[in-house]
């Protein structure tokens, strides 16, 4: 089996920098996924880390250690339109789902205030 | 047009009923896969299926059911909707050693 955790909530200023960790622990670990998700809607893919170390896409970042079973998800210069949840999801070889299925921690929702 | 549709979108129905939520996507993927999504529990895996002769139970498959009619449809029964089904229901594809799963809009399901 596997356990994911995030925080559940997280607040923070339009413009400013927010960092949502992961903690993951997983038996044959073979990648760790971030989505986005606006209340209501469909996930949409973020970020995929396999390797150690920091992958940037724009304004968002995720790091990765395998050792520690430790991911972050970074969003820089937020907006109001970042308010969304944010869903860990670790792929597993040994879970259900194959070498394709998704375990998804709970999510964190992140506010973010004017 | 959307690439992974979902139908219907939201349903209400009683305890007892059968009911089938269809997935369907022009995406040209082999897997498919369907979750439910409840408050506080995140996503969960029930059924996945990696082409039309593959299906595989994920985490929580009792009560439920799948066909895959074709590469680009699979269905999800409840033979005997229960109100602890009352939930949140995503299909997603996926394709082939990519690292991405395109999720559909989801199905809104209410047992009463």
């Amino acid at each position: 089996g596997q356990n994911i955790d995030q925080p559940t909530e997280m607040t923070a200023t339009e413009g400013a920098i927010v960092q949502i960790n992961c903690t993951y622990q997983t038996s044959g670990f073979n990648g760790l996924f971030w989505y986005q998700q606006h209340a209501g809607e469909a996930p949409t893919f973020l970020s995929y880390n396999v390797l150690d170390g920091l992958e940037e896409k724009g304004r968002f970042s995720s790091f990765l250690s395998r050792s520690k079973g430790y991911s972050y998800l970074l969003l820089k210069e937020l907006q109001m339109k970042d308010s969304a949840s944010y869903l860990c999801a670790v792929r597993d070889l040994y879970s259900g789902g194959g070498a394709d299925g998704l375990t998804f921690g709970k999510g964190t929702h992140l506010i973010i205030q004017p | 047009d959307a690439d992974v549709t979902q139908t219907p979108r939201n349903r209400i129905t009683k305890t007892g009923k059968r009911i089938m939520l269809e997935c369907s996507q022009t995406k040209g993927h082999d897997r498919m896969y369907w979750y439910r999504q409840d408050p506080g529990l995140g996503l969960r895996l029930i059924y996945y299926s990696f082409d039309v002769k593959d299906i595989n139970k994920g985490e929580i498959s009792d009560g439920y059911s799948v066909s895959r009619q074709a590469q680009a449809k699979f269905s999800l029964s409840l033979e005997s909707a229960i109100p602890n089904q009352t939930a949140l229901y995503f299909c997603a594809t996926s394709d082939y050693p990519s690292n991405e799963q395109f999720f559909g809009p989801g199905t809104r399901l209410t047992v009463l």
